[in-house]
């Protein structure tokens, strides 16, 4: 699987984008990226995953270079509920577990 | 909305005892795994099941561990002696397919 590489923190302030970076320069073709987050120590929850194209879904919108080597998981309009630690994760599609990484961890203020 | 749903939520147990954590799937779920967090660490993949056998297990998954699906709804994780190291949070998950899981809020087990 290839290594991912994200901010230890970032904040954003409530109502505005939060777009949170991963570098993936390693990826290869057939591995996708999948975004998940853990809010406090909850359960980690399934955000998204793309894997060339950009994705949008009812939570988030995923952005993808072209050449597959980053991408931004964007929260269009953060709440405080967003607080939380974000994964990206690299990974075949057909293997059966996901290694999380130390993510990054999203404040967002009022 | 459904969920996996885990039981119990904190489970404190004897160093050298079995402890056996409870999760109930999603319904339409095929593919189910165990993954732990040592307080203050990453989250661990433990293992994968898939069509009544593991598909995948991690180093941290020995002898000590087992999992069964024993009535089709129902997916277990014992472990049989143990140890104060085992202290963490056990997340269960599901997936139609693979990597798109859905997790479970968690047993917290502490070993004394």
């Amino acid at each position: 699987d290839a290594k991912t590489t994200q901010p230890p923190s970032m904040d954003c302030a409530e109502g505005r984008a939060a777009n949170l970076p991963c570098n993936h320069s390693t990826i290869s073709g057939n591995e996708y990226v999948y975004w998940y987050r853990q809010i406090h120590s909850q359960g980690p929850q399934y955000i998204i995953h793309g894997l060339k194209n950009n994705e949008t879904n009812e939570m988030a919108s995923l952005i993808i270079t072209e050449d597959r080597k980053s991408s931004t998981l964007i929260l269009p309009h953060a709440t405080l509920r967003d607080t939380a630690v974000y994964y990206c994760i690299a990974s075949l599609y057909n293997t059966d577990k996901l290694i999380f990484g130390t993510g990054t961890r999203l404040q967002v203020f009022p | 909305e459904p969920e996996v749903t885990q039981t119990p939520s904190h489970q404190v147990t004897q160093m050298g005892q079995e402890v056996i954590l409870r999760c109930v799937p999603i319904s339409n779920h095929l593919y189910f795994y165990w993954y732990r967090q040592i307080l203050g660490q990453k989250v661990e993949f433990l293992v994968s099941f898939y069509n009544n056998e593991i598909s995948e297990k991690s180093e941290i998954f020995d002898d000590q561990f087992s999992v069964e699906r024993p009535d089709g709804s129902n997916f277990t994780l014992k472990i049989r002696s143990t140890k104060l190291e085992d202290s963490a949070m056990y997340f269960c998950a599901s997936s139609v397919r693979q990597l798109a899981a859905f997790f479970g809020q968690g047993t917290r087990l502490t070993v004394v």
